[in-house]
């Protein structure tokens, strides 16, 4: 059972344009949850956080939102760049015990058109 | 400063065969983290370690596949007998502040495995 589920494997948006990327989550447990960003044959490259006692977290172009009683979290890039084409990954942690580790999502592919 | 590093980054092997994957953390990060990712899939959680002991390993697959982290800083996965669906990016991540909840990750550039 995916704990952290990415439900659109690729977006397409219009450079200058906004880009929403969507992520739920299952488990109770999680209260922090992060963005990373993937280029091919590089790891995962961290973005941005955000921990369960907010609602949104905001860094330059880049905005998470998390709505808890829904388990929602979103990415929002205003505006996008062509450089930001790349694989989004969503995670989660918890705070206790064994729950240090992340949980991904599959991922969603952006491309950012010129 | 120096972000962490993996090697190598490409393995070929033969099935059967026996694989160490090397991580080298973020000087004075005292987590980390092994994770496996597969096509087309997010990185999966194998091993945690908290200076030189594994905190938490119930992610790995099977007893083939073993970690350590002698002295605190760099670790080793090792994988025996390597089977075909071995084959994936091996990442390891590490952290600065240990057993605390919500501390961001910071990841390698992977190792890539093929196992033929």
């Amino acid at each position: 059972d995916q704990q952290v589920k990415q439900n659109s494997p690729s977006l397409s948006v219009q450079e200058g344009r906004i880009s929403i990327l969507n992520c739920d989550y299952t488990n109770s447990m999680f209260d922090y949850f992060l963005w990373y960003k993937k280029y091919p044959a590089e790891g995962p490259t961290f973005l941005i956080s955000i921990s369960s006692i907010k609602d949104k977290n905001e860094d330059g172009r880049f905005t998470v939102f998390l709505n808890k009683s829904a388990k929602h979290l979103s990415l929002h890039i205003v505006p996008s760049q062509p450089g930001d084409s790349a694989v989004y990954f969503c995670a989660a942690s918890g705070s206790s015990g064994s729950a240090r580790q992340l949980t991904f999502g599959s991922g969603t592919q952006l491309t950012v058109l010129p | 400063g120096a972000g962490v590093s993996q090697t190598p980054s490409n393995k070929v092997t033969e099935k059967g065969k026996y694989v160490e994957l090397r991580c080298d953390p973020i000087s004075g990060h005292t987590a980390l983290y092994w994770y496996r990712q597969s096509l087309g899939q997010g990185p999966e959680f194998l091993i945690y370690f908290q200076g030189t002991g594994a905190a938490d390993d119930s992610g790995l697959p099977n007893d083939r596949f073993f970690a350590v982290r002698p002295e605190g800083s760099v670790s080793t996965l090792k994988i025996q007998r390597t089977e075909r669906g071995d084959s994936a990016v091996y990442l390891c991540a590490s952290s600065p502040l240990p057993g605390l909840a919500g501390v961001t990750q910071y990841f390698g550039p992977g190792t890539r495995l093929l196992v033929l």
